[in-house]
């Protein structure tokens, strides 16, 4: 059964700090990994989303790199800001029939001014 | 375009009582998903659709029905409410491409007395 976890489950940093978010997964089987922001009270927004076949994706100061081969990515945030605050998740799409994501339980990110 | 949108965004129930979530996608999305989210447990699959007409199981069903009679719809239903099932509700649309992500609606808290 694949399992997802996230390192660390909270996180506190001073603004203008970099900062990595670890997650991994039990089977390399995976179709995509995704890493998804969630503010209190609220709903998942995609931040990123890495193909089986890809290494890396950037966006803006974030940067998600993926090592299928040994089940774990990275949520690189650059210069972060108070803004940066929320829950991240990690979640990926089995390779096989349905589409379904497996989430890790989040790791929760405050960043002070 | 709204996207994703679930109602109601709030409910309490008590033990026994009966009702329906409904979730609604105006992308024309082929997939649709109902999620919950637990503290310490992260989000876990309930229900899931793969187009109108179809529906399957997730990691948590028990309890739950669901229905896909239009494409743009995904209704969730609680016959006999427990306890157990409080819980933020997120339903979820994505298309069929696997290279896409899933988007989520803003959630629903259910609490069950």
């Amino acid at each position: 059964k694949q399992e997802v976890t996230q390192i660390p489950a909270a996180l506190s940093v001073p603004e203008g700090e970099n900062l990595v978010l670890n997650c991994s997964f039990t089977d390399s089987a995976i179709y995509n990994l995704q890493w998804f922001r969630q503010d209190p009270g609220k709903g998942l927004t995609s931040l990123l989303l890495i193909q089986s076949s890809q290494r890396e994706q950037t966006s803006g100061r974030l940067n998600a790199s993926l090592d299928k081969s040994s089940g774990r990515s990275t949520l690189y945030i650059a210069a972060s800001q108070p803004g940066d605050s929320a829950t991240y998740l990690c979640a990926v799409t089995l390779n096989q029939a349905g589409t379904a994501l497996i989430f890790g339980k989040g790791t929760t990110l405050s960043v002070s001014s | 375009n709204a996207g994703v949108t679930q109602t109601p965004k709030f409910r309490v129930l008590k033990t026994g009582q009966s009702m329906t979530l409904l979730c609604a996608q105006d992308m024309n999305h082929e997939y649709m998903y109902w999620y919950r989210q637990d503290p310490g447990m992260g989000l876990r699959l309930i229900h899931y659709s793969v187009g109108e007409g179809t529906t399957a199981k997730g990691e948590v069903p028990d309890g739950y029905n669901v229905s896909r009679l239009k494409k743009q719809n995904f209704l969730l239903g609680l016959e006999s409410a427990a306890p157990s099932q409080t819980s933020v509700y997120f339903c979820a649309s994505s298309p069929a491409e696997l290279t896409d992500t899933q988007y989520f609606g803003p959630g629903t808290r259910l609490t069950v007395l």
